[in-house]
């Protein structure tokens, strides 16, 4: 069964540093999604990606943060400058797109621990 | 704003217990209702609710959607202990890309 793939699953930074998290969504979905989980708390929304542009971004995707899918499978989440509070669980999701259809599949994860 | 709210927060039981988990919601430009078991990792998919009253079922688990007083549950009936983990509750909207808006989880221990 096609599935959603992060890499690394664990990454430690040094605050300042940049870091890119990588993401493969499901192969002939549409639409791509970035969502974080500070340690306790809900999964938040941080950006959706179509048609290569960003179609939506929440208020915590500020100018730190970028996203781009550099060729026909990645999907990647860069940080700048990395900041204690970017601690987090990070996730990517994909979603076909196809109209009525619209359950969004989660891959397993970066845990980023910024130091 | 839109607001997801699950409760309980946190819930224990043994096994064989049958548990109901509660997400109540406040949003504009409805699409679905999600549901979510969360492990050690990704957030896997449960049901997607669209409509009110038609229940949706797989196995032990079933969910239904009330719109009118806008709330779901999602039913878990003879537990095992395989079903320890974070209920997430997500909104769908229609608007833009169809961003999805979470609950803060019900955490669910079955106990032997």
């Amino acid at each position: 069964e096609p599935e959603v793939t992060q890499t690394p699953s664990h990454q430690v930074t040094q605050m300042g540093q940049e870091v890119i998290l990588r993401c493969v969504p499901i192969s002939n979905h549409l639409y791509f999604y970035w969502y974080r989980q500070i340690l306790g708390q809900k999964v938040e929304f941080l950006v959706s990606f179509y048609n290569n542009e960003i179609s939506e971004k929440s208020e915590i995707f500020d100018d730190q943060f970028s996203v781009e899918r550099p060729d026909g499978s990645n999907f990647t989440l860069k940080i700048r400058s990395t900041k204690l509070e970017d601690s987090a669980m990070y996730f990517c999701a994909s979603r076909p797109g196809t109209s009525g259809v619209n359950e969004q599949f989660f891959g397993p994860g970066t845990r980023l621990t910024v130091l | 704003e839109d607001k997801v709210v699950q409760s309980p927060l946190s819930l224990v039981v043994h096994e064989g217990d049958t548990v109901t988990l509660n997400c109540s919601y406040e949003v504009t430009n409805f699409r679905s209702l999600l549901w979510y078991k969360q492990e050690k990792k990704a957030p896997t998919f449960l049901f997607m609710l669209t409509s009110s009253g038609i229940e949706k079922k797989s196995g032990r688990l079933s969910s239904i959607l009330d719109k009118k007083e806008l709330f779901s549950i999602l039913n878990i009936t003879a537990t095992q202990t395989g079903d320890s983990a974070i209920y997430l509750c997500a909104l769908s909207i229609i608007q833009g890309a169809q961003k999805l808006v979470f609950g803060q989880g019900t955490r669910l221990t079955i106990n032997p």
